[in-house]
């Protein structure tokens, strides 16, 4: 079945413990993306991947690093979590740049993420 | 970059009703979906339509890029349409990121 993953699923941590949550596609997708939702202000992109090795910042990169090396999978990280950071966060993957192409983004279940 | 304003907020529809979802956008766009996330938080693709009209069931969206504006059309309302409604675009000067709307609300009672 063709998806995308995301784990954990709920999250609770601490100010400052550094935290990972993974992704991944297995539609052999080149792009893939990370967003947050906040109530009231949609979804915001945080990082985007063209393809293996090739990351950029979305609108809201500060406090997230990524990185893409391998095909399937864009982990985000949080190197030093803070309660700001509290948020839904979605991966997404297309099979390339959404602009390039019809391409139909399929979003992973949601990571619920609570810092303290 | 691109500014996305969706209308209205929020809106409450009896179960049969219709409704007009609306998103304007401020540039010019070469890609342009309607999403819909339960209230379980999954997001499902709607359309694809950067321009024109499609139909899918009771859903059809019509873009009209010229005057920069999208329309999400729910005919004969089900409780199962609610959820939040979003509209996400493209611009054409960056063919990468994807700028979505706050969302629509919309709540279907009984």
């Amino acid at each position: 079945e063709a998806q995308v993953t995301q784990n954990p699923r709920y999250l609770i941590t601490v100010t400052g413990k550094k935290l990972t949550v993974t992704c991944s596609q297995n539609m052999n997708h080149e792009y893939m993306s990370w967003y947050r939702q906040d109530p009231g202000l949609g979804l915001r992109q945080i990082y985007y991947s063209m393809n293996v090795e090739v990351t950029d910042k979305g609108d809201v990169p500060e406090g997230y690093k990524v990185s893409r090396k391998e095909k399937r999978n864009f982990p985000l990280i949080l190197e030093s979590p803070s309660p700001n950071q509290t948020s839904l966060y979605f991966c997404a993957s297309s099979l390339r740049a959404p602009g390039r192409a019809q391409e139909t983004q399929y979003f992973g279940p949601g990571t619920r993420l609570l810092v303290l | 970059g691109i500014q996305v304003e969706q209308s209205p907020p929020d809106l409450i529809l009896q179960e049969g009703a219709n409704s007009t979802l609306r998103c304007n956008f401020s540039d010019s766009v070469n890609n342009l979906q309607w999403f819909h996330q339960n209230p379980w938080g999954q997001l499902i693709n709607l359309f694809y339509i950067p321009s024109g009209t499609k139909q899918n069931g009771r859903l059809s969206a019509t873009t009209v890029a010229t005057e920069r504006y999208s329309l999400l059309y729910i005919s004969s309302s089900q409780t199962t349409d609610s959820g939040v409604y979003f509209c996400a675009v493209i611009s054409m000067n960056r063919d990468d990121k994807i700028i979505f709307g706050k969302g629509t609300r919309l709540h279907i009672l009984p």
